[in-house]
């Protein structure tokens, strides 16, 4: 059984400050992970993508990854009223003969930027 | 470029009735996938397309939904009968072609079985 865990929060951080979003997967054959952020009553939207250990870093938003811990995290710099959301972290995996299942998600952390 | 479109965006149907949901993905997009999420738990991954095969549906809950992508374009999802437990909302995403690839979800479609 996949499983992707989130704190589902809320995490108040206040504005201008750095965000930091955790997560933790079950299934070590993970092999892509993503982030994506939904306001309420609206669709999950894209934020990041994350394939490889290490770092990945786009404009405010920096993700990482480490499969030996099997732990996804997301940091958001300079946090604004507007990024108050829940934010999903998503795991997903191919397998060897090349098909594909979808996306495991967590249940969210709902993160709020006091202003 | 248009982005995935659900259709409707709420409906409200008696238990017993049925209810078909439609999904356009972006145009050239091959993959399609059906989530649903119940109100307190996390989005959960019901089926996947390629083009108008099914890919896996070993999340489809039973027999009571079905799924169907002819000619590998839109995609509808009937639920038939619909139950209480079925209220929730359903996203469609959908992908470019190979795996791994990122996924871009529709505004979902909220429906609520009484």
């Amino acid at each position: 059984q996949k499983e992707v865990e989130q704190n589902s929060g809320p995490l108040s951080v206040p504005e201008g400050a750095i965000a930091s979003l955790n997560c933790t997967y079950s299934d070590r054959v993970s092999q892509s992970f993503f982030w994506y952020r939904q306001y309420s009553g609206k669709s999950p939207e894209l934020i990041m993508s994350i394939y490889s250990n290490g770092d990945k870093e786009d404009g405010r938003f920096t993700a990482q990854l480490n499969k030996a811990s099997q732990y996804v995290s997301l940091l958001i710099r300079d946090s604004q009223p507007s990024d108050s959301a829940t934010y999903l972290c998503a795991a997903y995996h191919w397998y060897s003969g090349g098909g594909a299942d979808g996306l495991t998600f967590g249940k969210g952390t709902h993160l709020i930027i006091q202003p | 470029e248009a982005g995935v479109t659900q259709f409707p965006s709420h409906s409200v149907i008696e238990k017993g009735q049925t209810v078909t949901l439609r999904c356009d993905p972006i145009s050239g997009h091959d993959n399609l996938y059906w989530y649903r999420r119940v109100m307190g738990k996390e989005i959960k991954f019901l089926l996947h397309f390629v083009k108008e095969s099914k890919q896996d549906e070993s999340g489809m809950p039973n027999n009571r939904f079905l799924a169907e992508r002819t000619g590998g374009t839109y995609s509808t999802l009937k639920v038939q009968p619909a139950e209480l437990e079925d209220s929730g909302v359903y996203f469609c995403a959908s992908s470019q072609e190979g795996s791994g690839r990122v996924q871009y979800f529709g505004p979902g479609t909220r429906l609520t079985v009484t």
